[in-house]
């Protein structure tokens, strides 16, 4: 099946600088990736996704990058906010996979500090 | 209007007791998934549902039993509590693949037990 790794686990940053999350995901399959932020208390929400035919997509201050010969993708937040802290979860769908099934990074814990 | 709904939020319990987290979607989705996160925040997928056919059952103990009465309803039921079970539970769903359309997660079943 797939593997999804997810780099940092924690990240601190001051308000206003530049996030970068990272994933690689081992199955050349994978077309799907979407990202989700999960606050305190809540449930996973998604906040951006690529498909494998584009190689970026940026909504406001969030863009989504994809670079499939090397397998990874990353999510970039520019001018973080302290409302950006949150725990990032990447994850990848493949054309195969059963039914939906996504497979999750672990997480990365962003702090931004004011 | 809530799209992923469970209940209930917070769940405190013995030990050897037996409990139920409800579910439903007002989203019109054909998946249902149930996820168990842990303390370190690992997001580990336990089943799938489809139209009400199980489709996915990962290696979860049979202590475990989901039932979905229709395709807008995935409950979870848990007999002979463990302490090992103390973690939040999360209900998904998504429009039936090959559309590549994200899971919603409703806000989590935070299951404590004594």
């Amino acid at each position: 099946g797939e593997n999804v790794e997810q780099h940092p686990s924690t990240l601190s940053v001051q308000e206003g600088d530049s996030a970068v999350i990272k994933c690689t995901y081992s199955d050349s399959a994978s077309n799907y990736f979407p990202w989700y932020k999960q606050e305190l208390g809540k449930g996973p929400q998604l906040i951006i996704d690529i498909r494998s035919n584009v190689g970026e997509k940026k909504d406001q201050r969030i863009a989504v990058t994809l670079n499939k010969t090397a397998k990874h993708f990353s999510l970039h937040i520019t001018e973080t906010q302290p409302e950006d802290s949150a725990v990032y979860f990447c994850a990848a769908r493949n054309r195969g996979s059963t039914l939906g099934r996504l497979y999750f990074g672990r997480g990365t814990q962003l702090t931004v500090w004011p | 209007d809530t799209a992923v709904s469970q209940t209930p939020k917070y769940l405190v319990t013995q030990m050897g007791n037996d409990k139920s987290i409800k579910c439903e979607q007002n989203l019109g989705h054909d998946t249902m998934y149930w996820y168990k996160q842990d303390s370190k925040k690992f997001l580990k997928i336990m089943f799938s549902y489809n139209n009400k056919e199980l489709i996915i059952n990962e290696t979860v103990p049979n202590r475990f039993s989901p039932k979905s009465p229709d395709k807008a309803h995935l409950n979870l039921h848990i007999n002979s509590l463990e302490l090992g079970d103390s973690a939040v539970y999360f209900c998904a769903s998504s429009p039936r693949p090959p559309i590549n359309q994200p899971q919603h997660f409703g806000d989590g079943t935070r299951l404590s037990i004594l």
